[in-house]
């Protein structure tokens, strides 16, 4: 099983530019997120899905967004990178919209915004 | 805002000795998460504690819950290379009934 897929594994832009950070699963889970991780402050919560057409936004929102077409795909926007985006981010999914469940963590991809 | 502190934050030790990684908080959590993360790749899950004072173990970590809901430890025995990550803490708020990170311990074990 594939589980959750992240692409580019690496990303460089320049300050303005803009990108799409691509999220599949292939287990069928209602419940997609995007999560970015920075030293010393652990996961935060940009986005997240319970379903398709369904998103809301999380802890760190700005300067992104989101949208859920299908179950599979979960894709984050970066639309005018900053500086400050510069970190690596995870998409994770799990099965249903509780917050107890397992969660499945991509591989991550690091973006660094020049 | 929700917090979960972990201590340490950095851990160096050598093979075979003993560890605990501590994750506090002042809120109550209805349960609450360990996962362990790898140079390159995402967080695993490795266990979910539910009730307060609730002890699990998987080989040679333990988790525990504590009595109030709101801290938790991970006692790894008689570490090895192999043990060597990230940990990271997750805490499910009994107000939100969402998902909170801790910082984050970074464990080095030293052949």
């Amino acid at each position: 099983n594939a589980g959750v897929t992240q692409t580019p594994k690496f990303q460089v832009l320049k300050t303005g530019q803009s990108m799409t950070l691509q999220c599949a699963q292939d287990m069928n889970h209602e419940y997609m997120s995007w999560y970015r991780q920075d030293p010393g402050m652990g996961l935060r919560l940009i986005h997240y899905s319970v379903g398709a057409g369904i998103t809301d936004q999380g802890e760190v929102p700005n300067g992104y967004n989101v949208s859920r077409s299908t179950t599979e795909d979960f894709p984050l926007r970066l639309l005018s990178a900053a500086p400050s985006q510069t970190s690596v981010y995870f998409c994770a999914s799990r099965k249903g919209t509780r917050g107890g469940e397992k969660l499945f963590f991509g591989s991550g991809t690091q973006l660094s915004v020049l | 805002t929700q917090l979960l502190e972990q201590s340490p934050q950095f851990l160096s030790i050598q093979e075979g000795e003993n560890l605990t990684v501590y994750c506090n908080s002042s809120s109550v959590f209805s349960s609450l998460q360990w996962y362990r993360q790898e140079p390159g790749e995402g967080p695993v899950l490795l266990v979910t504690v539910v009730t307060g004072g609730e002890v699990k173990k998987l080989k040679r970590l333990t988790f525990q819950f504590g009595d109030a809901r709101k801290d938790s430890s991970l006692h790894i025995t008689a570490a090895q290379p192999g043990d060597t990550g990230l940990y990271l803490c997750a805490g499910i708020s009994s107000n939100t009934g969402k998902l909170i990170f801790g910082q984050g311990t970074t464990l080095q074990v030293k052949p």
